[in-house]
């Protein structure tokens, strides 16, 4: 079974610092891994998605890194503003399901 | 404005009642979703259909239904034999594409909360 690790579960940064989150899995054998924004309340937003092929994929400020070998991916965010205020979630794809980890919830103080 | 919606926003069950979650895509997916998301958790799933008049148990069925008469539409029914029924409900459609690039898009979430 699939098991996917966020660490660390919240983070809070002042402004203008780079965000650093990780993600790690179980079981290589993955179709893509995919990183998700969720405001409080609200449903997830799509932000990255890397095949597993890939070794990165990139957004804006938003660069993704995926070691398949390893079951280890990072989301970096340059230069953090408060608008990236937010919970975090990785999911890693086996066919027709997604299995999510937790999720690192993110503050930035202005 | 393509998407999908979900009614509705909050919920509230008594003991012993069976509620029903809405969802509609009019994305032309095929495939939708069901999950549930606790406090500090990530989302299980709970039933998913890949094609109209098929749907498959997830993770977390038990206690939970589904039905999938349509296309665009996925509802849910939270059973009385669901016995721990309080949590964030999402709901997802993907569309027939290849497994390596595509994402599953997400509905806003209904929240049930039994009294």
């Amino acid at each position: 079974k699939q098991e996917v690790t966020q660490i660390p579960a919240a983070l809070s940064v002042p402004e203008g610092e780079n965000l650093v989150l990780n993600c790690s899995f179980t079981d290589s054998a993955i179709y893509n891994l995919q990183w998700f924004r969720q405001d409080p309340g609200k449903g997830l937003t799509s932000l990255l998605l890397i095949q597993s092929s890939q070794r990165e994929q990139t957004s804006g400020r938003l660069n993704a890194s995926l070691d398949k070998s390893s079951g280890r991916s990072t989301l970096y965010i340059a230069a953090s503003q408060p608008g990236d205020s937010a919970t975090y979630l990785c999911a890693v794809s086996n066919d027709y399901k997604l299995s999510f980890g937790a999720g690192t919830t993110v503050t930035v103080r202005a | 404005d393509g998407g999908i919606t979900q009614s509705p926003k909050y919920l509230f069950r008594k003991e012993g009642q069976n509620v029903t979650l809405s969802c509609e895509q009019n994305l032309n997916h095929d495939a939708m979703y069901w999950y549930r998301q606790d406090p500090g958790q990530g989302l299980r799933l709970i039933y998913y259909s890949q094609i109209v008049n098929d749907f498959q148990k997830g993770d977390i069925a038990e206690g939970y239904s589904v039905s999938r008469e349509k296309k665009e539409s996925f509802p849910l029914t939270v059973t009385s034999a669901q016995k721990n029924p309080t949590a964030f409900y999402l709901c997802a459609s993907r569309g027939s594409g290849s497994y390596w690039t595509d994402t599953q898009y997400f509905g806003p979430g209904t929240r049930l909360t039994v009294l």
